[in-house]
């Protein structure tokens, strides 16, 4: 594919509602991460796939947000009963290859999902 | 102590200057290191990346890096107004694919 794609590019929600945020990566990229930046702060680490496991979930925020990933595809994050705290941008990102020894691979950006939670 | 940091800025420079933006990181076992530059509203794109000490240069932008002492620099020379954004500073901390990145330096670049 071109690129990382996210859909929907905004999400209005209201609060105590499930939403579902969804990543496609570049075609052959076998790691996948996603992110969270909120109003004018740098990005938050959530969750890291390599294929369709996740070896570091160390990110995320609490036992209402989980994702899950199919095969080499296609990711979604899904964050139960929103709070307002929870609005802000989700990134998702993919690199090439995942695990390394200590050498990082370039992710590369999606354009990101605004979520807002009233 | 942050494990990636950067000065918030903003850092304002003439067009033509050249424009240096540093980052340090706590973690002296980091292997790779990145440069994005983000726009407002939308995602971050990537600028440089460097994994060995010493200097990498990239048409008008240098990345350079010193392990002994921890940090990680961007200069960009000849800046133009299109260069204003917020630069992030992302390195590779412990073992494997996790990114910390920085808080980001707002540079704007004045004509």
């Amino acid at each position: 594919g071109a690129g990382v794609s996210q859909s929907p590019s905004n999400k209005v929600t209201e609060k105590g509602k499930d939403v579902e945020l969804r990543c496609d990566p570049i075609s052959g990229h076998t790691a996948l991460y996603w992110y969270r930046q909120r109003l004018g702060q740098g990005l938050e680490f959530l969750i890291y796939f390599q294929g369709n496991s996740a070896p570091d979930k160390s990110g995320l925020p609490s036992d209402r947000f989980s994702a899950e990933r199919t095969g080499e595809s296609v990711s979604t994050l899904t964050i139960q009963r929103t709070q307002q705290e929870d609005s802000a941008v989700y990134l998702c990102a993919s690199s090439l290859a995942g695990t390394s020894v200590r050498i990082t691979d370039t992710q590369y950006f999606g354009p990101g999902t605004r979520l807002t939670v009233l | 102590q942050k494990e990636v940091e950067q000065n918030s800025g903003p850092l304002s420079v003439p067009e033509g200057a050249i424009a240096s933006l540093n980052c340090t990181y706590s973690d002296r076992g980091s292997q790779s290191f990145f440069w994005y530059r983000q726009y407002s509203g939308k995602s971050p794109e990537l600028i440089m990346s460097i994994y060995s000490n010493g200097d990498k240069e990239d048409g008008r932008f240098t990345a350079q890096l010193n392990k002994a002492s921890q940090y990680v620099s961007l200069l960009i020379r000849d800046s133009q107004p299109s260069d204003s954004a917020t630069y992030l500073c992302a390195v590779n901390i412990k073992y494997g694919n996790k990114l910390v990145f920085g808080a980001g330096t707002i540079l704007r670049v004045k004509s």
